[in-house]
């Protein structure tokens, strides 16, 4: 079965302060994997899409990653604005999206 | 470029009472999509369109739900009776084709509540 599954679930860092967030997926034909952010109340909102292992990519403070089994979102010296949910998603055959849970990311000033 | 517009934003409604929503996807994008989010979840798929044709309509509740895409342009998603357990926030996303990589953009959706 198709699954996507995010970590940590929360996570909150101090301006400055880089992490990663972590999407782990299990999926038959992988077409292309895409990080998405959300905030609130509002339609997520396209970030990257990796479409083979090894692939990175960079967009600000943001890099994505890609391996065979797991993709990371590394986000260096964040600031509040960066705030939000962020989203993995594999695409299947047919262009059916699955997505994760989510991280909800804080970053404080 | 206008995005995906959708509208309602917000609706609330009596359990048992009908509630549609409507979609206009990004200008020439043939593939439209409408997705469920819950609180606290990612979006899931209830139905894809490639122009007018629904081509996976596999998760959505035909029992209540139903949706058109007349023209192969805007779309309606439509639920009689709601339910309790229909309370989420209804996406729309739009793409320039389906199949691999290629990108969906989401609208702002609509949060119904069902009360």
């Amino acid at each position: 079965e198709d699954q996507v599954t995010q970590s940590p679930e929360a996570l909150r860092l101090q301006e400055g302060e880089s992490s990663s967030l972590n999407c782990s997926y299990t999926v038959s034909g992988l077409r292309g994997l895409f990080w998405y952010r959300q905030d609130p109340g509002k339609g997520p909102e396209f970030l990257f899409t990796l479409y083979s292992a090894g692939e990175e990519k960079e967009k600000e403070r943001l890099k994505a990653t890609l391996t065979k089994k797991e993709s990371f979102l590394h986000i260096t010296a964040p600031k509040p604005e960066d705030s939000a949910t962020y989203l993995c998603a594999v695409q299947a055959e047919g262009g059916k999206l699955i997505f994760g849970q989510g991280t909800e990311l804080s970053v404080k000033p | 470029e206008a995005g995906v517009v959708q509208s309602p934003r917000y609706k609330i409604i009596e359990k048992k009472q009908p509630v549609a929503f409507w979609c206009n996807p990004i200008s020439g994008h043939n593939t439209l999509y409408w997705y469920r989010q819950n609180l606290g979840q990612g979006p899931e798929l209830l139905i894809r369109y490639e122009n007018e044709e629904a081509v996976d309509d596999s998760q959505l509740p035909k029992d209540r739900f139903s949706a058109e895409r007349l023209k192969g342009v805007d779309s309606t998603l439509k639920i009689q009776p709601a339910e309790l357990g229909d309370s989420a926030v209804y996406l729309c996303a739009s793409s320039l084709l389906a199949g691999g990589g290629n990108e969906q953009f989401f609208g702002p959706g609509t949060r119904l509540t069902v009360l």
